[in-house]
C-alpha cells in the first residue's frame, strides 16, 4: 500500500501569510494526487486533483505542484476561511489513500 | 442542488451489525463511480471501500475487507455500506463520495453519518 506523509502536522499563521504544505509518498504516484480542505464538523472539500489542477470554483490563491513522490500545496494570501485542516490523498490501481493531514492555525 | 445524503448511524454494541445508506440527488448515479470513507473522532480520513457504476466492481481497503459490503441500488440512487463484526475501531463519520475516476478524487462528498461502537 501507498503512504503519503504531510509536513507539517499543524502550521500556525496570520491572515495574508503565504504557507505551503508538504505531502510525501511511498512511492511514485506520477501525478495522483490531490488535496482537501476539511473545517470542523464539515465535509472534505476538493481543492486540487492531478497534483496541480485547480477545481471549479476553488479560488487562485490555492497552488499544487510536484510529481513522483514529492507535492505541495501552497495558498498565497491565507484568508479566514482557509484556517483548517489540509488533507492530500492518492489514487493508485482502485486504491486510495490519505495523508494524516496538516492543521492550519492562526497565530 | 446535487446532493448526497447518509443515514443509518447510531449507537451499536461490539460485534454487532448495521447498514449505511447514502440517497444521491440530481446526477446521474448510475454513471459514477462511489466511495465510503470514514474519520474517527479527532483523526484523519480513510477510504474504505469502492464501487463501479454498475455495480460490477468493488475494492476494499484492508483494514475492512471481510467484514463490510459495498453495494447499490441504481434504480433508487442510492449507495450501502453492510457493516459486520463491529468493533470499536470502526467508530467513526461515514461519508459517502463520489468519485471521477479519470482524476482520481471525490469530488462530491454527503454530510456524514455516525457509527459509535461501544458496550
Amino acid at each position: 500500500d501507498i503512504q503519503l506523509t504531510q509536513s507539517p502536522s499543524t502550521l500556525s499563521a496570520s491572515v495574508g501569510d503565504r504557507v505551503t504544505i508538504t505531502c510525501r509518498a511511498s512511492q511514485s504516484i506520477s501525478t495522483w494526487l490531490a488535496w482537501y480542505h476539511q473545517s470542523p464538523g464539515k465535509a472534505p472539500k476538493l481543492l486540487i486533483y492531478k497534483a496541480s489542477t485547480l477545481e471549479s470554483g476553488v479560488p487562485s490563491r490555492f497552488t499544487g505542484s510536484g510529481s513522483g513522490t514529492e507535492f505541495t500545496l501552497t495558498i498565497s494570501s491565507l484568508q479566514p476561511d482557509d484556517f483548517a485542516t489540509y488533507y492530500c490523498q492518492q489514487y493508485n490501481s482502485y486504491q486510495y489513500s490519505f495523508g494524516q493531514g496538516t492543521k492550519l492555525e492562526i497565530k | 442542488e446535487v446532493q448526497l445524503l447518509e443515514s443509518g448511524g447510531g449507537v451499536l454494541q461490539p460485534g454487532g451489525s448495521l447498514r449505511l445508506s447514502c440517497a444521491a440527488s440530481e446526477f446521474i448515479f448510475s454513471s459514477y463511480a462511489m466511495s465510503w470513507v470514514r474519520q474517527a473522532p479527532g483523526k484523519g480520513l480513510e477510504w474504505v471501500s469502492f464501487i463501479s457504476g454498475g455495480g460490477v466492481v468493488t475494492k476494499y481497503a484492508d483494514s475492512v475487507k471481510g467484514r463490510f459490503t459495498i453495494s447499490r441500488d441504481n434504480s433508487k440512487n442510492t449507495l450501502y455500506l453492510q457493516i459486520n463484526s463491529l468493533g470499536s475501531e470502526d467508530t467513526a463519520v461515514y461519508y459517502c463520495a463520489r468519485l471521477i475516476p479519470a482524476r482520481g478524487v471525490f469530488d462530491m462528498w454527503g454530510q456524514g453519518t455516525l457509527v459509535t461502537v461501544s458496550s
